[in-house]
């Protein structure tokens, strides 16, 4: 399967803590995103990096990519209740298709 | 204003019977998209248009048709619904070519089959 995969599979903290997660996939890539989904909503996207670059940040979320490991990281940094979700990874090879990982279900509790 | 709208939002029907779901987006994106949930959170993609023309067509039973009667509009038609077919489908549309490449989601239709 091509699809990518994502550990741990769940993952719970408590508020103000620090939660990562990793994203492995097999293929070449041209860029990785990271996409969140609330329980019974879409998903909505929080960040891309391209394949050559190594980190990105945007306010609370550092993304990492190792291309030669094929592995990407998530970081939320100072995490909140309203971050409870599930984190996917997405990424394209080339064209248009997007493949997305398992993903991860985060539950930050108070 | 929502984006990416999909309707119906929850579709309860019997084996055997033929289904439609809708979708529609105001961004003036050029490519659409449909991708199946399972129960397990597993996202697979199943079609895409470009400008209403087909682009991906992935390994999909062909009792599954999509439709683009514009580059606004995807609407996904299924035939003799079996148990399996049981998911939440998603819409999503992005600009092909855009620098940003991300996609935008509807809110999904929760189809069940009994």
């Amino acid at each position: 399967s091509q699809q990518g995969e994502e550990d741990p599979q769940a993952l719970s903290i408590q508020e103000g803590e620090n939660a990562t997660m990793n994203c492995s996939y097999k293929t070449s890539i041209n860029n990785l995103q990271w996409y969140r989904q609330n329980s019974g909503r879409g998903l909505v996207h929080l960040i891309l990096i391209r394949s050559n670059e190594r980190e990105k940040h945007s306010g609370r979320l550092r993304v990492t990519l190792d291309t030669s490991k094929k592995s990407s990281s998530l970081l939320i940094t100072a995490s909140r209740a309203a971050d409870t979700a599930s984190y996917f990874c997405a990424f394209t090879g080339g064209g248009n298709k997007l493949t997305f990982g398992t993903g991860t279900q985060l539950k930050v509790e108070l | 204003d929502t984006a990416v709208s999909q309707t119906p939002k929850y579709l309860v029907t019997q084996m055997g019977n033929d289904k439609s779901i809708k979708c529609e987006q105001n961004l003036g994106h050029d490519t659409m998209y449909w991708y199946k949930q399972d129960s397990k959170k597993f996202l697979k993609i199943m079609f895409s248009y470009n400008n209403k023309e087909l682009i991906i067509n992935e390994t999909v039973p062909n009792r599954f048709s999509p439709k683009s009667p514009d580059k606004a509009h995807l609407n996904l038609h299924i035939n003799s619904l079996e148990l399996g077919d049981s998911a939440v489908y998603f819409c999503a549309s992005s600009q092909l070519f855009d620098r940003s490449e991300k996609l935008f989601f509807g809110s999904g239709t929760q189809l069940s089959v009994l």
